[in-house]
């Protein structure tokens, strides 16, 4: 048990670019979870999936912003024409789906310029 | 909806004092509760968590929590602080229901003084 991980832990890039974050769960986690942490907050939800469903999404999900995890393993999250409000860490999480306790990565944090 | 309400943005205690860091939440239905800690540049760390079988929860390093549902409350305590005690405290509530996500209160920063 490595942990989640998540790659690149930091990301500088000029408004308006793609990027594209990648979460890896603890293994064998079906249930696994992206956050989004401003200066100063908590982390807010974004979404969550079970295996490679995506079960719920927060409204501060904009068509920007999209989420796959295409075979329930590893998961990537995309920010399209990203802008400086996207500035943020975002936190990926993982759990089982019998227990309550989500286990997080050390977060991926952008800076949009 | 449910809410979480954290009391006091920074909390400074001298080390050996006992720590006491405020959470109050609210939820339409009987919540699941959790102390996170986050340390500088870092992802969060579970401390402990409420699922409704003891109201005193034991957590890492020390800590514990009593969830009392006439009062809405989770405060989180430890009797003796360490330096190493310094960090970002989250409580966060989950609904006890089919939704799986985590609704975060806004931190508490813990400082120790030597």
């Amino acid at each position: 048990d490595t942990g989640v991980s998540q790659d690149p832990r930091h990301k500088i890039t000029k408004r308006g670019q793609n990027v594209t974050f990648r979460c890896d769960p603890i293994s064998e986690h079906n249930r696994l979870y992206w956050y989004r942490q401003t200066l100063g907050q908590g982390p807010e939800f974004l979404t969550y999936f079970q295996n490679e469903a995506q079960l719920e999404k927060s409204r501060l999900l904009s068509d920007r912003f999209s989420a796959e995890r295409p075979k329930g393993s590893f998961s990537t999250l995309e920010i399209q024409r990203t802008e400086q409000g996207d500035s943020a860490m975002y936190l990926c999480a993982s759990s089982t789906d019998v227990s309550n306790e989500q286990y997080f990565g050390p977060g991926t944090r952008l800076t949009v310029t | 909806a449910q809410s979480v309400t954290q009391l006091g943005s920074h909390v400074s205690v001298s080390e050996g004092a006992l720590v006491l860091l405020r959470c109050n939440y609210s939820s339409s239905v009987p919540p699941y509760l959790f102390w996170y800690v986050q340390y500088p540049n870092q992802g969060l760390q579970l401390l402990l968590k409420y699922t409704s079988a003891a109201t005193l929860v034991k957590g890492i390093n020390g800590f514990e929590a009593e969830f009392k549902k006439s009062e809405t409350s989770f405060h989180l305590t430890k009797p003796s602080a360490h330096m190493s005690d310094a960090a970002e405290y989250f409580c966060a509530v989950r609904r006890g229901d089919s939704s799986y996500k985590l609704i975060f209160g806004s931190g508490t920063r813990l400082l120790v003084r030597p």
